[in-house]
């Protein structure tokens, strides 16, 4: 194991459908990151958290809205999305950025199925 | 545009030989290069970096990737392989010094290593 949990594993949902992802971190990390990643296509990040305050939004849709209430914690929160929204959604944690050569720790991942 | 190839989309080998994973980038500045793998149902696992210093790079379960910065490459290898280290690799890049250092990690597509007994 990795040190980065993920919940729920598995998550079936509507597109009129209100869920949230978990990812919780026991690494001491201070940086977070949520990722999606695509059959046959290079990941994508699409949030990073340091210290709690988000640095980067990759040009999310409004209709993923990621929460860092404090470093070991983040959670993506899920709201009418889209059949093609359909993915692996990865959270990462690493130390605090500024060192961009430490690497990241990955949970297992959410496997996201929109129906 | 920065960005990292994978130039195999899978790569079979008998077990006990050696294997190569093919990967280059294009990033400027000196990079920061990763190897990750994905086993089935799980996410990504750390294997190695390299940051500066000697070229040929150590990693976890016997693996090692050499850097080579003239070809701009970053190839992962193993003397000789196992069944169990079939599963999904992933090369990674993010600028260094002097190409605009960021903690933005540049994945490859992903090579799928398949190991035969």
């Amino acid at each position: 194991e990795t040190g980065v949990t993920q919940t729920p594993r598995h998550l079936v949902m509507g597109m009129t459908n209100k869920k949230s992802l978990k990812c919780e971190q026991h690494l001491g990390h201070n940086a977070m990151y949520w990722y999606k990643q695509s059959a046959k296509k290079p990941l994508e990040l699409m949030f990073v958290y340091n210290f709690k305050e988000q640095t980067e939004n990759n040009s999310v849709p409004s209709r993923f809205s990621p929460e860092c209430p404090n470093s070991s914690h983040l959670f993506l929160h899920l709201h009418t999305l889209q059949p093609e929204d359909s993915a692996l959604y990865l959270c990462a944690s690493s130390r605090e950025l500024g060192n961009s050569y430490n690497e990241q720790f990955f949970g297992p991942g959410t496997r996201l199925t929109v129906l | 545009a920065q960005s990292v190839a994978q130039p195999e989309d899978q790569v079979n080998v008998a077990e006990g030989n050696p294997l190569t994973v093919k990967c280059t980038y294009s990033v400027s500045g000196n990079p920061y290069l990763f190897w990750y793998v994905q086993y089935p149902n799980r996410g990504l696992q750390f294997l190695l970096k390299y940051i500066t210093g000697d070229n040929l790079v150590k990693g976890s379960y016997g693996f090692e990737a050499e850097f080579n910065k003239s070809q701009t490459s970053f190839h992962l290898k193993k003397p000789s392989a196992l069944v169990s280290d079939s599963a999904l690799y992933f090369c990674a890049v993010r600028p260094g010094r002097g190409g605009g250092a960021t903690n933005k990690l540049i994945f490859g597509t992903g090579t799928l290593l398949a190991v035969q007994p």
